[in-house]
C-alpha cells in the first residue's frame, strides 16, 4: 500500500528557518513533488525531485533520500504569506501517466 | 493566468441530481487527471484519461463517475447520482514533460445539499 506521513501542524516565526519533513512507502516511486495550498485554492507547484539530493529554488530548497525514503522541504526567510498547507505527493508510475498519492498535508503558520 | 481553467468555481447541487464538471486546458496536453479534496482531508486521484479513453481509476470513482472529452477540448467530470458525500474540492490536472509539468487547474467546489 502507499503511505506518505509529514507533522500536521508547524509554527514559525517570520524571518526564519522551518523544516517540514515527509516520509514515504509507495508501491513505486518516479519523483516527489511539494505544493504549496492556500485554503480553498489549488495546490501549486514548488518542487520536484527525482534524484537523490537537494534542489534549490530561490527560498525554497527540497532534498530526497530514495533508500530512506524520505524527504524535506526547506523554507528560508519566511514571510507571513507562506502561511498554508505544504503537501508532499509521491509520483508513481503506473498504466495511468503517473499519478500522484499525496499526504495529508502540514499546515504552517507564520508569525510575527 | 491558470494555464488549466476550471468551470463553474462553486456548484451547489440537489442530493441525486447530475453534475457535470468542465476542465478546459490551453495547450494540447495528453494526459488529463482529476482530483477530489473533501474539507481538511487530503488531495486524492480519481482517474487518469489519456488518448480520449480512461486509464486508471481509483476505488473512489465508481459507477456514478465518468469522464469524456466531448469536443476534442473539453474535459469533463460526470457524477450522475450525487450524495452527500460527494461534496469536495474537484480538481483536474494536467502533465506536461518536463519537472514541473503536473499541474493542477484552479478548482471547483462542489456542495450536495
Amino acid at each position: 500500500g502507499q503511505n506518505i506521513d509529514q507533522p500536521t501542524e508547524m509554527t514559525a516565526t517570520e524571518g526564519a528557518i522551518v523544516q517540514i519533513n515527509c516520509t514515504y512507502q509507495t508501491s513505486g516511486f518516479n519523483g516527489l513533488f511539494w505544493y504549496q495550498q492556500h485554503a480553498g485554492e489549488a495546490p501549486t507547484f514548488l518542487s520536484y525531485n527525482v534524484l537523490d539530493g537537494l534542489e534549490e529554488k530561490g527560498r525554497f530548497s527540497s532534498f530526497l533520500s530514495r533508500s530512506k525514503g524520505y524527504s524535506y522541504l526547506l523554507l528560508k526567510e519566511l514571510q507571513m504569506k507562506d502561511s498554508a498547507s505544504y503537501l508532499c505527493a509521491v509520483r508513481e508510475p503506473t498504466g495511468g501517466g503517473n499519478k500522484l498519492t499525496f499526504g495529508t498535508g502540514t499546515q504552517l503558520k507564520v508569525e510575527l | 493566468e491558470p494555464e488549466v481553467t476550471q468551470t463553474p468555481s462553486h456548484q451547489v447541487t440537489q442530493m441525486g441530481q447530475e453534475v457535470i464538471l468542465r476542465c478546459v486546458p490551453i495547450s494540447n496536453h495528453l494526459y488529463f487527471y482529476w482530483y477530489r479534496q473533501i474539507l481538511g482531508q487530503k488531495v486524492e486521484f480519481l482517474v487518469s484519461f489519456y488518448n480520449n479513453e480512461i486509464s486508471e481509476k481509483s476505488e473512489i470513482f465508481d459507477d456514478q463517475f465518468s469522464v469524456e472529452r466531448p469536443d476534442g477540448s473539453n474535459f469533463t467530470l460526470k457524477i450522475r447520482s450525487t450524495k452527500l458525500e460527494d461534496s469536495a474540492m474537484y480538481f483536474c490536472a494536467r502533465l506536461l514533460q518536463g519537472a514541473d509539468g503536473y499541474t493542477f487547474g484552479s478548482g471547483t467546489r462542489l456542495t450536495v445539499v
